[in-house]
């Protein structure tokens, strides 16, 4: 079947750590998005990839990086630069000529 | 830019009973609309969305939602709430560059 998957599901690093999530899709879509989410708090939109070896920056841009070196991946890193890492997050893709998101089932990240 | 306000943090029904989520948005054109649920610790998966046409739209689990345009409003409705449906649901607009903005969310309790 196809999906998005995110590993790992929970993810424990040290303060002043670099941390990489992955996120892996097999629909074949061509935009990709990681979205952060806090409690009681929307979606926050971190980067976004229309195509590969492109990508935008979102709302929140700052102490994360991304790559699209490949269709059907879009790893997320969360650099030391981040003040706040600790959260939830969503990776999501949407075909090209469609609208409306597939999301992974997350990564929560907790940085102590 | 585009908004979306989800007027209500958290809503408490009976099982049973019929359901009501609101949302209201922002965006310069014709919006591109849907609603979201997302379960405890899980990623979000598309319950229904509007582009265009028929201003009653149907969705997946017997979700329904009305766009109303002069009220700017796309509520979420459901005749009748079954436990399973406790979650929380997320609005979202999504622009012309699929780039998509999320409400805060509202939670629902469903009790027995």
């Amino acid at each position: 079947d196809g999906g998005i998957t995110q590993s790992p599901k929970y993810l424990f690093r040290k303060e002043g750590q670099n941390v990489t999530l992955s996120c892996e899709q097999n629909l074949n879509h061509d935009a990709m998005y990681w979205y952060r989410q806090d409690p009681g708090q929307g979606l926050r939109l971190i980067y976004y990839s229309q195509i590969v070896n492109d990508f935008q920056k979102g709302d929140i841009a700052e102490g994360y990086s991304v790559s699209r070196e490949k269709k059907e991946s879009f790893p997320l890193t969360v650099t030391s630069a981040q003040k706040n890492p600790t959260a939830f997050y969503l990776c999501a893709s949407r075909a090209r000529d469609s609208y409306g998101y597939t999301f992974g089932s997350g990564t929560r990240l907790t940085v102590v | 830019a585009q908004s979306v306000t989800q007027p209500d943090i958290h809503i408490t029904v009976s099982e049973g009973a019929s359901l009501e989520l609101r949302c209201n948005y922002s965006y310069g054109a014709t919006p591109y609309l849907f609603w979201y649920v997302q379960s405890p610790g899980q990623g979000l998966q598309l319950l229904l969305k509007y582009f265009s046409g028929d201003t009653l739209v149907q969705g997946i689990k017997g979700f329904e939602a009305e766009f109303k345009r002069s009220q700017s409003s796309f509520n979420l409705r459901k005749p009748s709430v079954h436990w399973s449906d406790a979650a929380e649901y997320f609005c979202a607009v999504e622009s012309n560059a699929g780039k998509s903005t999320f409400g805060d969310g509202t939670t629902l309790t469903v009790k027995p």
